[in-house]
C-alpha cells in the first residue's frame, strides 16, 4: 500500500452534473498529480498542484479544476461531466520531482 | 505524446520463465523513466526507474534496460510467478515526474501461465 487515498471508491453520475473527488497524499508528501485513466488505456495526465498552486496541466478543459488544501490533500472537480469522463481517477503524491505514489482510484461512471 | 490504443498488447508466459516487456517512448526530451504495474481494480504500482544517464536498472528480479537512441525501454522480469500477471505500462517525464506530469505508453497486459 502507498499511503494514498482516494474517496469516493465508486461514483455514478449523469451527464450535466458536477463531481467533487478527494485525494489523501502519503505522509510528508507535497505535490499531488491527477490523473484520468479510461479502460483499456494508459492514465493521462490532467494536473498537478504543488504547496496549493497548479504547477503543471495536461490537455484537459478548464471545466477540470483542483484544489490542495494546506495539509496537502487535494480535490478534483469536474464540472458539466460529459459521457466521456466515465474513467478511474487517480491521484498520485511525491515529493516535487520524485517518483509518484499512485492511490487506488475514483471509478466515475457517466450516464 | 505516444497516442494511446483501445487495445492492449498481451504478453503470455510460463510460470518460472523470464518476460521482456518493450516500450517505445515519444519525446527526446525526457529524462526519467518508470516502469509501473497495475493490476485489476488498483492504481498503478512502482516498480522501477531509469534516468537518462543510465542504460541498465536492476531491481529485485526486474531490470530495465533504456536505449536513447531509438527510445526504447524494456523491462525484464526473471523468474515470473503468479503474482507477477497484471497491465505493464511504462511511463516518461522530464525533470523527474514534475510539472509536465507522467505521459504513459501503451501498456501490455502480462499473463502467467501455470
Amino acid at each position: 500500500e502507498t499511503g494514498v487515498t482516494q474517496s469516493p471508491t465508486h461514483l455514478i453520475k449523469t451527464r450535466g452534473q458536477q463531481v467533487t473527488l478527494r485525494c489523501s497524499s502519503q505522509s510528508g508528501h507535497n505535490t499531488v498529480s491527477w490523473y484520468q485513466q479510461a479502460l483499456g488505456q494508459g492514465p493521462q495526465f490532467i494536473f498537478q498542484y504543488y504547496r496549493e498552486e497548479e504547477n503543471g496541466r495536461g490537455n484537459f478543459p478548464p471545466r477540470f479544476s483542483g484544489l490542495q488544501f494546506p495539509n496537502y490533500s487535494s480535490e478534483l472537480n469536474v464540472n458539466a461531466l460529459e459521457l466521456d469522463d466515465s474513467a478511474l481517477y487517480l491521484c498520485a503524491s511525491s515529493l516535487v520531482d520524485s517518483e509518484q505514489f499512485f492511490g487506488p482510484g475514483t471509478r466515475l461512471t457517466v450516464l | 505524446g505516444e497516442s494511446v490504443g483501445l487495445h492492449l498488447p498481451t504478453l503470455s508466459v510460463q510460470e518460472g520463465d523470464n518476460s521482456i516487456i518493450n516500450c517505445a517512448y515519444s519525446n527526446s526530451a525526457s529524462d526519467y523513466f518508470i516502469w509501473y504495474k497495475q493490476e485489476s481494480g488498483k492504481g498503478p504500482q512502482f516498480i522501477i526507474d531509469i534516468r537518462s544517464n543510465m542504460d541498465k536498472r536492476q531491481g529485485q528480479r526486474v531490470t530495465v534496460l533504456l536505449n536513447k537512441t531509438v527510445k526504447h525501454l524494456s523491462l525484464q522480469i526473471a523468474a515470473t510467478q503468479p503474482g507477477d500477471s497484471a497491465v505493464y505500462f511504462c511511463a516518461e517525464t522530464r525533470g523527474g515526474g514534475g510539472a509536465d506530469g507522467l505521459t504513459f505508453g501503451k501498456g501490455t497486459h502480462l499473463i502467467i501461465q501455470p
